[in-house]
């Protein structure tokens, strides 16, 4: 059963559109909630994290949403570029008991058109 | 800035035959992962590691074993290996202060294909 459910699974945007990947979970345990990019033959890289207590984390065209209520957080990518173009994973951790131990999303592969 | 080495980057095994993976961890990182993704998968928690001692388990089969030395380094080894084991493995290492929020840093990985 995937814990965290990510949306959607491949996404195809225009250079300089907005890309938009979505998340939801059940466990109320998790309190951070990082997303990471992954290039083809690479190990994914830390891309911006947020805990539940702040609605919103912007840095650069990369903002990810929190809806604590919900259980559900988004990743906005702003003037996508073609150079975005990877597979996107946002994951959860339950901090304090499990150092680092992440529960991924099934992942969106971005493609951004030139 | 140094990043977290794994060895081999490809290896190609046989059913029931043994594997070794090798991860070298960011210099003063005091944590270390080990994660398999399968074909376009997400990638599993296997194991951790906090100052050379076991801190964590996870979906890792009992064929499956690891450890970490003296110097740091960490070894998943595979044994009776089976084609599902197929995948890229990753190791990542982290400060416990930073893995606490979900930041790790991962190696290139290791693909591990059973034949």
């Amino acid at each position: 059963q995937q814990q965290v459910k990510q949306s959607p699974q491949s996404l195809i945007v225009q250079k300089g559109g907005i890309s938009i990947i979505n998340c939801a979970y059940e466990n109320t345990a998790f309190d951070y909630f990082p997303w990471y990019q992954q290039f083809p033959g690479k190990g994914p890289a830390l891309l911006i994290a947020i805990r539940p207590d702040v609605s919103e984390k912007k840095e650069g065209r990369f903002t990810i949403s929190f809806n604590k209520s919900a259980k559900q957080f988004s990743l906005h990518i702003m003037d996508s570029q073609p150079g975005d173009s990877a597979t996107y994973f946002c994951a959860a951790l339950a901090g304090g008991t499990s150092y680092g131990k992440l529960t991924f999303g099934q992942g969106t592969i971005l493609t951004v058109h030139p | 800035a140094a990043g977290v080495i794994q060895s081999p980057r490809h290896l190609i095994k046989e059913k029931r035959e043994t594997a070794t993976l090798k991860c070298y961890p960011i210099p003063r990182h005091d944590t270390v992962y080990w994660y398999q993704q399968g074909p376009g998968q997400d990638p599993q928690f296997l194991i951790s590691f906090y100052e050379k001692m076991q801190s964590d388990k996870g979906s890792i089969p009992d064929r499956f074993s690891a450890q970490q030395f003296s110097d740091y380094h960490s070894e998943l080894n595979m044994s009776s290996l089976e084609l599902g084991d197929s995948a890229l493995y990753f190791c990542a290492s982290s400060s416990l202060v930073r893995a606490n929020t979900g930041e790790l840093f991962f190696g290139e990985g290791s693909r591990l294909t059973v034949l």
